[in-house]
């Protein structure tokens, strides 16, 4: 079965740090992979998606990821984070035979700090 | 304004009763789904349609009922038998043609059983 796996549960950074999320999955065929945010009392929105094409995928607000196919990974990165960057991020692949359902990682809760 | 709404923001109810959640779209996405949020687990899909009056389960669909008679809305249940109810509950829509698969995902509805 389809899995992800996101392997920092709390990261606490200053503001102006560069972020790295990791993000690795376990299917071998075609994947269509995002990442979601979840700002604190807010809805939960895309930040970025890849589907084919470009292996770097740029999202809203400085965003970026990177599809490394060998590394069954989408690490998602921003060079410099600011204090309203603080949320949790999820990042999700859509599940095979199950009407384009998203798989969720377990999520990272991102402490950005003055 | 396009979207969707879910109601109520927070609910309370005793053990042993039934619950309905709303979820309502108004983006004329065929497909919805609901998920269900836990603290350090991320999102888990509960059910899911993709048309009118067909809906399918999702990984964790036990203790719970949803009908579609509607393309708009989706309403869940959560039973007497869903052992451990107490959850934040996503609905979310998309399209399923073509590369369209972002879901939106509504508000959520909080809900607490005692």
């Amino acid at each position: 079965a389809q899995s992800v796996s996101q392997h920092n549960h709390h990261v606490i950074l200053s503001e102006a740090a560069s972020l790295e999320l990791g993000c690795n999955y376990s299917y071998g065929g075609t994947v269509n992979l995002f990442w979601y945010v979840q700002y604190p009392g807010q809805h939960l929105q895309l930040l970025l998606k890849y589907f084919s094409g470009d292996p770097l995928v740029k999202g809203i607000k400085g965003f970026e990821a990177e599809f490394i196919k060998s590394k069954f990974s989408f690490n998602l990165r921003k060079p410099s984070v600011q204090w309203s960057d603080t949320a949790e991020y999820f990042c999700a692949v859509i599940l095979e035979n199950s009407g384009y359902a998203l798989n969720f990682g377990k999520g990272t809760s991102l402490l950005v700090t003055p | 304004d396009g979207g969707i709404t879910q109601s109520p923001k927070y609910l309370f109810r005793k053990e042993g009763q039934n619950v309905t959640l709303s979820c309502e779209q108004n983006l004329n996405h065929d497909a919805m789904y609901w998920y269900r949020q836990d603290p350090g687990q991320g999102l888990r899909l509960i059910y899911y349609s993709q048309i009118v009056n067909d809906f399918q389960k999702g990984d964790i669909a036990e203790g719970y009922s949803v009908s579609r008679e509607k393309k708009e809305s989706f309403p869940l249940t959560v039973t007497s038998a869903q052992k451990n109810p107490t959850a934040f509950y996503l609905c979310a829509s998309s399209r399923i043609r073509g590369e369209l698969y972002e879901q939106y995902f509504g508000p959520g509805t909080r809900l607490t059983v005692t």
